[in-house]
């Protein structure tokens, strides 16, 4: 198995655009989670879905972000508009539904000029 | 809100000593503890993990001690090498291995 998949690895992007990142998950898991990790905040849970259908978005920081789930194999999280202060490693986790085979990706470097 | 306290921030070991990272948690609903071990560029990975109806859980060199109690865990790595040179994270989640609430992480350097 590939694992879970992020793109892009790293992404620059200037204040004020819209910024999208991609997940796909590991086929088979019912739950998929979006981290953000910062030096100052460590890593922190966003958001997460199980079975396409967003569970608790409470950890999402302002409504400047959103995230999708359109089918079991994809996942998007959308920053619009972009800030200097999100820029953060944003990872992507999946794992089965009784928690087991939790995996996380190798993470999209963001950075907001 | 800080939910898991962990220290030291950052260690270092000689190799073939042992390696002690510490957390402590708030929130007694917390019913699964994994250790996370996180190299530079990578995502974090599952190293071992422990719920709280056990004090002790060993899996090769790593061992998690539990005190259910004092709302502290551990983790012991024995006889730590270079290659375990990494971030380790602990972290907890209730209702099942589902939303992680991580610690702050460690910054473990084994030197040969």
């Amino acid at each position: 198995d590939a694992g879970v998949i992020q793109s892009p690895r790293h992404e620059v992007t200037e204040m004020g655009q819209e910024v999208t990142l991609r997940c796909k998950p590991i086929s088979g898991h019912d739950y998929l989670f979006w981290y953000r990790q910062t030096m100052m905040r460590g890593l922190e849970l966003l958001i997460y879905f199980n079975n396409n259908v967003p569970i608790d978005d409470s950890g999402m920081p302002e409504d400047r972000f959103s995230a999708k789930m359109p089918n079991a194999s994809f996942s998007t999280l959308k920053i619009q508009p972009s800030e200097p202060r999100d820029s953060a490693v944003y990872f992507c986790a999946s794992s089965l539904n009784d928690g087991t085979g939790y995996t996380f990706g190798s993470g999209t470097r963001l950075t907001v000029v | 809100q800080q939910q898991v306290k962990q220290s030291p921030q950052s260690l270092i070991v000689q190799k073939g000593g042992i390696s002690i990272i510490n957390c402590a948690y708030e929130n007694t609903a917390f019913d699964y503890f994994p250790w996370y071990q996180q190299f530079p560029g990578k995502g974090p990975a599952l190293l071992i993990a422990i719920r709280p109806d056990v004090s002790e859980k060993k899996e090769g060199r790593f061992t998690i001690s539990f005190n259910k109690s004092a709302k502290q865990f551990s983790l012991h790595i024995m006889d730590s090498q270079p290659g375990d040179s990494a971030t380790y994270f602990c972290a907890a989640s209730k209702g099942g291995r589902r939303a992680l609430t991580f610690g702050s992480g460690t910054r473990l350097q084994v030197q040969p």
